[in-house]
């Protein structure tokens, strides 16, 4: 079974872009997480999607926003990119809430 | 909401010698807990994982214990080799809810040969 894929695995950007990355989950799960991981920060959550609905978010501003097709697939689009965006920006697929989740490579996102 | 702190920060030891990480938890309704490994450029890998109905779970040279009544969990590795080197990341969620699974900050392990 193929894991969890994102592309594109590397981005740089500039300040006031906006960006879209992509998260295809493992067959048959349809709950995607995405998380940012900074150094030193840890792992921390942005938002939870199941079956197209966003079931849980985090404290992220409006900028951070996330979407999720029926096929299971993800987005995230942040806007407005600043400099402190730049992080890992990491995808974990579930076959539901609560259940052992799995990451994909992630995509590092630089803004200069 | 739960919250999990992760225990040391930090942690070289010696080849072969044996490696401890500590977290607490906050939820006593907290029943599933993971635990992850990520090596560097990676995505964290899960490693192993215990529910709140087992007390102890081994897989090879790893275990993890669980105590539900101090509401705490500890990842052990044994005879460590230098490829267990990688940031090491323990996780709470309550399974059935819909609450997020929460981690800790996460522990660097750093095994000298």
């Amino acid at each position: 079974k193929a894991g969890v894929t994102q592309t594109p695995r590397y981005l740089i950007k500039t300040r006031g872009q906006q960006v879209t990355l992509s998260c295809s989950p493992i067959s048959g799960h349809r709950s995607v997480s995405w998380y940012q991981q900074t150094p030193g920060q840890g792992l921390q959550f942005l938002f939870e999607y199941f079956s197209e609905t966003q079931r849980n978010k985090g404290n992220f501003p409006g900028r951070f926003s996330g979407r999720q097709f029926s096929n299971s697939r993800s987005e995230m689009n942040v806007s407005t990119l600043e400099l402190g965006d730049s992080a890992l920006y990491l995808c974990a697929s579930s076959l539901d809430t609560g259940t052992s989740q799995f990451f994909g490579p992630g995509t590092r996102l630089t803004v200069l | 909401g739960e919250n999990v702190e992760q225990h040391p920060s930090t942690l070289s030891v010696q080849e072969g010698d044996s490696a401890v990480i500590k977290c607490t938890y906050s939820d006593s309704a907290s029943n599933y807990f993971p635990w992850y490994k990520q090596e560097l450029g990676k995505g964290p890998q899960l490693i192993i994982d215990i529910r709140s109905n087992v007390g102890e779970k081994k897989d090879q040279r790893i275990a993890v214990t669980l105590n539900k009544t101090a509401k705490h969990f500890s990842l052990h590795i044994t005879e460590t080799q230098p490829e267990d080197s990688a940031v090491y990341f323990c996780a709470a969620i309550r399974q059935g809810g819909s609450e997020k699974l929460v981690f800790g900050k996460g522990t660097k392990l750093t095994v000298n040969p």
